[in-house]
């Protein structure tokens, strides 16, 4: 069966520090990979996707980055955080292309 | 564009009573529409989805939902509610017409709450 790992699962960042959250999907091969923010325990907010390795779009300009060193390894960055990168990060992964998304268990982030 | 709305952004039911969740959407094609549900600091976790076929869609833990395409909507349903599924239920959209096709849309979610 298909897991998905998502760590650390809390952080706590000064403001201008560094990120990185990663991501990885273990029990499929070749999945389309995303990245969402979710402020304020309600809507989702769809940062990066990829549909494989070293493919990323970006869906809002930001501070942050994404990358895809291996099939099933997605990792987000930042080099100087912001106030308002504060928020429940989430990765989600597909197995087929228009099929439901799988979600990990989330990084909370909160930035001081 | 595709678009999704929850109209409520809370609902309370009463335990055994059924419940409803409601969901409205937009596509320009034909959608693809799913169901998650969000505990309290826990990733999203998948319900149920239509992609075609029945409009009934039976899911998850005794949850279903109808696909009504002239309403264009697709309300989540249980007959009977438990304490246990009060949480956070997101409904989303995806269209088949290759427009924006990676993205799945979301709505802003609506907290249910049931009360013993």
């Amino acid at each position: 069966s298909q897991t998905i790992h998502q760590w650390p699962a809390t952080l706590v960042q000064p403001v201008g520090s560094p990120l990185s959250l990663e991501c990885t999907v273990e029990g499929t091969s070749n999945p389309n990979l995303y990245w969402y923010r979710q402020a304020a325990g309600r809507g989702l907010q769809l940062l990066f996707y990829s549909v494989g390795i070293g493919q990323i779009s970006s869906e809002v300009p930001q501070n942050l980055s994404a990358s895809r060193p291996q099939d099933r390894q997605f990792i987000l960055s930042s080099k100087k955080l912001l106030l308002s990168d504060s928020g429940f990060y989430l990765c989600a992964w597909e197995g087929l292309a228009g099929g439901e998304q799988f979600f990990g268990p989330g990084t909370r982030l909160t930035v001081l | 564009a595709q678009s999704v709305a929850q109209p409520e952004d809370q609902v309370n039911v009463a335990e055994g009573n059924p419940l409803t969740v409601k969901c409205t959407y937009s596509v320009s094609g034909n959608p693809y529409l799913f169901w998650y549900v969000q505990y309290p600091n826990r990733g999203l976790q998948f319900l149920l989805k239509y992609i075609t076929g029945d409009n009934l869609v039976k899911g998850s833990y005794g949850f279903e939902a109808e696909f009504n395409k002239s309403q264009t909507s697709f309300h989540l349903k249980k007959p009977s509610a438990l304490v246990s599924d009060s949480a956070l239920y997101f409904c989303a959209v995806r269209d088949d017409s290759g427009a924006g096709s990676y993205q799945l849309t979301f709505g802003k979610g609506t907290k249910l709450s049931v009360i013993p």
